[in-house]
Order: C-alpha cells, then structure tokens, then sequence
C-alpha cells in the first residue's frame, strides 16, 4: 500500500535561509509524487510533481524536489526562503495506478521569521 | 482555484441533521474527489468518482455518501452529522490524462454541534 511520511511538523527558517522539506513515500508501483502549497484560509495548490520523467523537478515559486528511488525520498528545497513561503506543506503519492486517489502526508508547516 | 466551486464555504449544523456540500467544475475534467482535513492529520479522501457511474469508497467513507449528478457535480452527503464530522472538506478534480494532478476548490468549513 502506498503511504507517505512527512518529517517534522513544524519548520521555522530566517527569511534568505534554505528550505528543506521532508518526504519518503513508500509505494509497490512506481510512484507519482506532488507536493502541494495551502495558504491559510484557501486551498491547496500544486507547487510541483514527479511522474517518471526528470528526477530533480522544478516547480513554481524557485520551489525544487528531487526523487530519490534507493532513498524512497522526494525532499522539497528552496535556496532562499521568503516570507511568503509561510504556509502548510503537504506531500502525496498515487495510491495505485496513475491518475488515480492521492495519498497525503500530515503537513508540514512552514514558518518563516524576518 | 476559481475552476472548481465549493458551495456552502461556511456551515455550522447540529447533531443528527442531514448536510450536502456541493462541488462544481468547469475544467472538463472528468475524475472528482472529497476529502476531509483536520488538523494535523493531513488530507484523508472520503470518496472518489472516475466518471458519472463510478464512485469508491476512500479511507474514511462510514457516515458519508456521495453523488456525482453530471460530470461537473459532485455531491457529499453527511445523512446524520455528528460532532466529529467538524472539519475543512475539500472538493478536487483531475484529467485522467494528466498522470494524477489533483486541483482542489476553496474548502468547505463545517461546523458540527
């Protein structure tokens, strides 16, 4: 069964520091990764995703992950933190086949002090 | 996302009422999902709908049911609200082409007394 960890609840960062985001993801079939954003009060919103392609994805707001198939890893960085990037943080994976449910890690919330 | 419209976006009920939260797309997409958040507990999905005649349970499906009307409309129904139903409920969709990204309405803030 596919699951996902999420490593630390809570993450506080000056604004200029690197973020370091934590996900390992256990999955039976070759996964599809995301990582989605959720500002207070709105919905969640994709930062960026792994399907098969490229290992090191890009995604919006100078947000990064790269996949790591021997650490069943798919870590979110960003170089510089902005005070804008305080927000909640979730990873997930398929729960099977492409394009099926996704499964969520618990959050991480991001806090990002001046 | 202003695609996909979540209706009521505040509701606060009392214990054994029977609630619907609405959720509309117009992205043509043609999977839809719910799920509820609680805090700390990341997203846990509810139910899911492939197409108009297709709906599967998700994790916590005891207490709900859904229904998918159109292609663009799904329904979840709590038939008995309970107190530990409280929780942000959100709506997503996805293209089955599009390798599994979900796009996710505003939520739902229900409120179960």
């Amino acid at each position: 069964a596919q699951s996902v960890t999420q490593l630390g609840s809570h993450v506080s960062v000056s604004e200029g520091a690197l973020v370091l985001l934590r996900c390992n993801y256990s999955s039976s079939v070759p996964p599809y990764l995301f990582w989605y954003v959720q500002y207070p009060n709105q919905g969640l919103q994709l930062l960026l995703k792994y399907t098969s392609a490229a290992t090191l994805v890009k995604g919006i707001n100078g947000f990064e992950a790269e996949f790591k198939k021997s650490e069943t890893s798919f870590h979110l960085t960003k170089p510089s933190a902005h005070m804008s990037d305080a927000a909640e943080y979730f990873c997930a994976v398929s729960k099977g086949q492409a394009g099926t449910a996704l499964i969520f890690g618990k959050g991480t919330t991001l806090s990002v002090s001046s | 996302d202003a695609d996909v419209t979540q209706t009521p976006r505040n509701r606060i009920t009392k214990t054994g009422k029977r609630i619907m939260l609405e959720c509309s797309q117009t992205k043509g997409h043609d999977r839809m999902y719910w799920y509820r958040q609680d805090p700390g507990l990341g997203l846990q999905l509810i139910y899911y709908s492939f197409d108009v005649k297709d709906i599967n349970k998700g994790e916590i499906s005891d207490g709900y049911s859904v229904s998918r009307q159109a292609q663009a409309k799904f329904s979840l129904s709590l038939e008995s609200a309970i107190p530990n139903q409280t929780a942000l409920y959100f709506c997503a969709t996805s293209d089955s082409r599009d390798r599994g990204t979900q796009y996710f309405g505003p939520g739902t803030r229900l409120l179960v007394l």
